[in-house]
């Protein structure tokens, strides 16, 4: 089915640095949710955006809405050891309900 | 703690068989979502049902089914399974039906079942 482009696939970083993340998409989307999941877990949201251009902060974490609809992007600032796990942008389409649609994970791994 | 419950965790059996995987939705959500995940597919949708009705159907394969009940639990059955259905299944929930311009919708995820068929 049709995925979301997530880039990086995944991430090796040091501690205290900042991480950067992003999706992107050739279809319009008017919703971009961010989930982090933990292995064996479920993917826990983190960030909804709902507007083009929409910035919103949670924590250390600040996610936009791309002015074109077709983009996302995530970013940790000060990042700890806790923030390792994968991270999954997803979208939501009016023509396609309310089904989301995934992109394929940011593997991060922090080194204290 | 996202509100969404699943059983079992943990799912093993042989291929041939079937299974019934169970979710409670979060409290006041009339939404339930079924996805699979899998390491070479990723997340997937694959059925949503809203007040007992279905909603939307995305890669489900026809062996599979589901339904939700009058107390708004949902169930997914897995039949004749195969190798290739172990993964993991995630049902989420929601307040609304569909997706409404301007509406502040989320999808909120359960803890999964992990299925293994050997």
């Amino acid at each position: 089915g049709q995925q979301l482009n997530q880039s990086p696939q995944s991430m090796f970083i040091q501690e205290g640095e900042d991480v950067s993340m992003n999706c992107t998409s050739s279809s319009i989307f008017n919703t971009w949710l961010w989930y982090k999941q933990d292995p064996g877990e479920g993917p826990v949201l983190l960030i909804a955006l709902y507007k083009a251009g929409e910035l919103t902060s949670n924590g250390r974490l600040t996610a936009q809405f791309g002015i074109t609809r077709k983009d996302s992007f995530l970013n940790i600032s000060a990042s700890i050891p806790s923030d390792v796990g994968i991270y999954f942008c997803a979208g939501q389409r009016e023509t396609s309900g309310s089904r989301l649609t995934f992109g394929e994970g940011t593997q991060l791994t922090v080194n204290p | 703690d996202s509100g969404v419950t699943q059983t079992p965790k943990h799912l093993i059996t042989a291929t041939g068989q079937r299974v019934t995987l169970r979710c409670s939705p979060r409290s006041g959500d009339l939404s339930v979502y079924w996805y699979q995940q899998s390491l070479d597919q990723g997340l997937q949708f694959l059925i949503q049902y809203y007040n007992g009705e279905e909603r939307a159907k995305g890669n489900i394969l026809e062996r599979f089914s589901a339904q939700q009940f009058p107390d708004l639990h949902s169930e997914l059955n897995l039949s004749s399974l195969e190798l290739g259905d172990s993964a993991l299944y995630f049902c989420a929930s929601s307040v609304a039906a569909h997706f409404v311009v301007g509406s502040q919708e989320t999808q909120y995820f359960g803890p999964g079942t992990r299925l293994l068929v050997l």
